[in-house]
């Protein structure tokens, strides 16, 4: 299995709900990220895990959480979003061989529309 | 992160042309580099990669040139086909686990 897969594909929602993004990968990845994608726009590096661990916050702000339940699993926490966030949010995956090494595996994106 | 830019948004081509994409980057530190290509509602696809310790690295059509001298990065599709329309990234490692991502360039072949 070579895949990221993420969940839902699409995902509309009002600036007071609760919902989350999901993403997972059986490729024995053990780093994972989170970008943000506007249109017309290279991805932008949110969040990264390594080892189930928050490593890396782009100063996101407190309406985006990760969770990173195991090794396979990775989670987006959104709640009080602005129609700004809307966006296609892509998950990606690499193994933690070190620098220089780690290709990106990327899901193909949930696009998420905040009315 | 620091910006790695593209000289071209958009680059048109005639199938059967080689294509040449390039992309600037401005942080000295980087030394591994990667280019994507994006298709219309996909994830970013790795093409090809090359270390700070390389000038040249060829794979199946693609060949990507690093000057680490003026910090330039191109990628060259030969005989462009119309399934290489896409958009094409390049991405700086800065850390371990810190990629950023160029501007992008929007490459149309034109049958």
């Amino acid at each position: 299995d070579t895949e990221v897969t993420q969940t839902p594909k699409h995902l509309v929602m009002g600036m007071t709900n609760k919902k989350s993004l999901k993403c997972e990968q059986h490729m024995g990845h053990r780093a994972m990220y989170w970008y943000k994608q506007k249109a017309k726009k290279p991805p932008e590096l949110m969040f990264v895990y390594s080892y189930e661990k928050l490593s890396i916050n782009e100063s996101v702000p407190s309406r985006f959480s990760p969770e990173c339940p195991n090794s396979s699993l990775l989670n987006l926490h959104l709640h009080a979003l602005q129609p700004e966030d809307s966006a296609l949010y892509l998950c990606a995956s690499s193994q933690e061989i070190g620098r220089g090494a780690n290709v990106l595996t990327f899901g193909a994106g949930s696009r998420l529309t905040v009315l | 992160g620091e910006s790695v830019g593209l000289h071209l948004p958009t680059l048109s081509v005639q199938e059967g042309d080689n294509s040449i994409i390039n992309c600037a980057y401005s942080n000295s530190a980087s030394d591994y580099f990667i280019w994507y290509k994006q298709e219309s509602g996909k994830g970013p696809q790795f093409i090809i990669d090359i270390r700070s310790n390389m000038d040249k690295r060829q794979g199946q059509r693609v060949t990507v040139l690093l000057n680490k001298t003026v910090k330039h990065l191109s990628l060259q599709i030969a005989a462009t086909q119309p399934g290489d329309s896409a958009v094409y990234f390049c991405a700086e490692n800065i850390t371990g686990n810190q990629f950023y991502f160029g501007t992008g360039t929007s490459l149309t072949v034109i049958p």
